[in-house]
């Protein structure tokens, strides 16, 4: 059984440009949901996808994109990155809906995204 | 809004020492809560999910228990060792299909 596998494991990238996070979820898990984690603190949730449609949002602006593909994988998209944006970026996996209230989640490695 | 607290931020205990860990939240209407570690600038392990109706959860030298109606949780592990050294995290699940995450305990267990 693989785990949640998440590429790549550190970008750097400037002010005002796009960036694309991949996920892997893990091996018979339909839910992906995303976390942004800043230094020193827990992590904030993004947004979550089920069978391809986003199920849940927190409180990050539009420029914060999604997608869930067929096969359960995940793209997360960044536009007109800020200094702030500059983070950890998690990934996470789960079977169901409402994949919170029942099996708890499958993280991944995250990726490491510098700003400059 | 849910929120979550850890207390304290940082421990630091001898080898040997039991940890004890403490997590709060807000609103007891959860799913369940989840204990995760994190090592420097790695991803989530996660430890123990205790389900809104159970009191507590073990896992070799871990327990968790569970107190909804006070919003508590309490992590204990016993026989610290040095590679118990990392950042422990909780999170509480409930409806919106997130996680709140408190901000956790950075632990240090010094042989």
């Amino acid at each position: 059984e693989t785990g949640v596998t998440q590429s790549p494991t550190h970008l750097i990238k400037t002010r005002g440009q796009q960036v694309t996070l991949r996920c892997s979820s893990q091996s018979g898990h339909n839910t992906v949901s995303w976390y942004q984690q800043a230094l020193g603190q827990g992590p904030q949730f993004i947004f979550q996808y089920y069978r391809e449609e986003e199920n849940g949002r927190g409180n990050f602006p539009p420029r914060f994109s999604g997608l869930q593909f067929p096969n359960y994988s995940s793209e997360l998209n960044v536009n007109a990155l800020e200094l702030d944006d500059s983070a950890l970026y998690l990934c996470a996996s789960s079977t169901g809906r409402l994949g919170a209230s029942n099996y708890g989640y499958t993280f991944g490695s995250g990726t490491r995204l510098t700003v400059v | 809004k849910q929120e979550v607290t850890q207390i304290p931020a940082a421990l630091s205990v001898p080898e040997g020492e039991n940890l004890v860990l403490n997590c709060s939240f807000t609103d007891s209407a959860i799913y369940n809560l989840q204990w995760f570690r994190q090592d420097p600038g790695k991803g989530l392990t996660s430890l123990l999910l205790i389900q809104s109706s159970q009191r507590e959860q073990t896992s070799g030298r871990l327990n968790a228990s569970l107190d909804k109606s006070s919003g508590r949780s309490t992590l204990y592990i016993a026989a610290s060792q040095p590679g118990d050294s990392a950042t422990y995290l909780c999170a509480v699940g409930a409806a919106g299909n997130k996680l709140t995450f408190g901000g956790g305990t950075r632990v240090l267990v010094k042989p």
